[in-house]
């Protein structure tokens, strides 16, 4: 079943200590994204992906990292979370950006910083 | 930078009540736009979007779209909605690199 996946789905922690959260998708896209859910902001995009090797900041990228080591993987890591950073984060993919290609999203990822 | 605006935040209906959510842009060039719908405790999905061409666009569930390329418009309809339509919505533009959300609009459709 071509999907993106997500993990943890679920994750409470504490300022200061590093998490990853990672994305996988299995349908061979070349573009990949990281947006994070606030409500009344929509949909804000930290980082993206077009391909291997290639990332760039999106909208609200500071306090965030990315890597793109391999096409299928875009892991989100926050080395210092802080309490602001506390929102409900969503993965992308799509086989490239821009004319008719949709993105297929994540189950997403609630991530509480205490 | 390019934005989207969604100017109704909530809005409530009752069934078989016709819809219109409204969503501007600001970007001068070529875009691409599209609707996104999350149901209560899901992931996004795709309920239809526009490249080129016929600016009414049709998509599932008897949601459609009309791009008006003049107001910077892309607004959603749809004649005739059912409590199952009760959800968050979300415009979003492709410009360049970029895919922009709008801050979206939460809709409940009574019984």
């Amino acid at each position: 079943e071509a999907q993106v996946t997500q993990n943890p789905r679920y994750l409470i922690t504490v300022t200061g200590k590093k998490l990853t959260v990672t994305c996988s998708q299995n349908m061979n896209h070349e573009y990949m994204s990281w947006y994070r859910q606030d409500p009344g902001l929509g949909l804000r995009q930290i980082y993206y992906s077009m391909n291997v090797e290639v990332t760039d900041k999106g909208d609200v990228p500071e306090g965030y990292k990315v890597s793109r080591k391999e096409k299928r993987n875009f892991p989100l890591i926050l080395e210092s979370p802080s309490p602001n950073q506390t929102s409900l984060y969503f993965c992308a993919s799509s086989l490239r950006l821009g004319g008719f290609n949709e993105q297929f999203f994540g189950p997403g990822t609630r991530l509480t910083v205490l | 930078a390019q934005s989207v605006s969604q100017h109704n935040h909530h809005v409530i209906l009752s069934e078989a009540a016709s819809l219109e959510l409204g969503c501007n842009y600001s970007y001068g060039g070529t875009v691409n736009l599209f609707w996104y719908v999350q149901y209560p405790g899901q992931h996004l999905q795709l309920l239809l979007k526009y490249f080129s061409g016929d600016p009414l666009v049709k998509g599932i569930k008897g949601f459609e779209a009309e791009f008006i390329k003049s107001k910077f418009s892309f607004n959603l309809r749809k004649p005739s909605v059912q409590w199952s339509d009760t959800a968050e919505y979300f415009c979003a533009v492709n410009a360049g690199n970029m895919l922009t959300f709008g801050g979206g609009t939460r809709l409940m459709v009574k019984p």
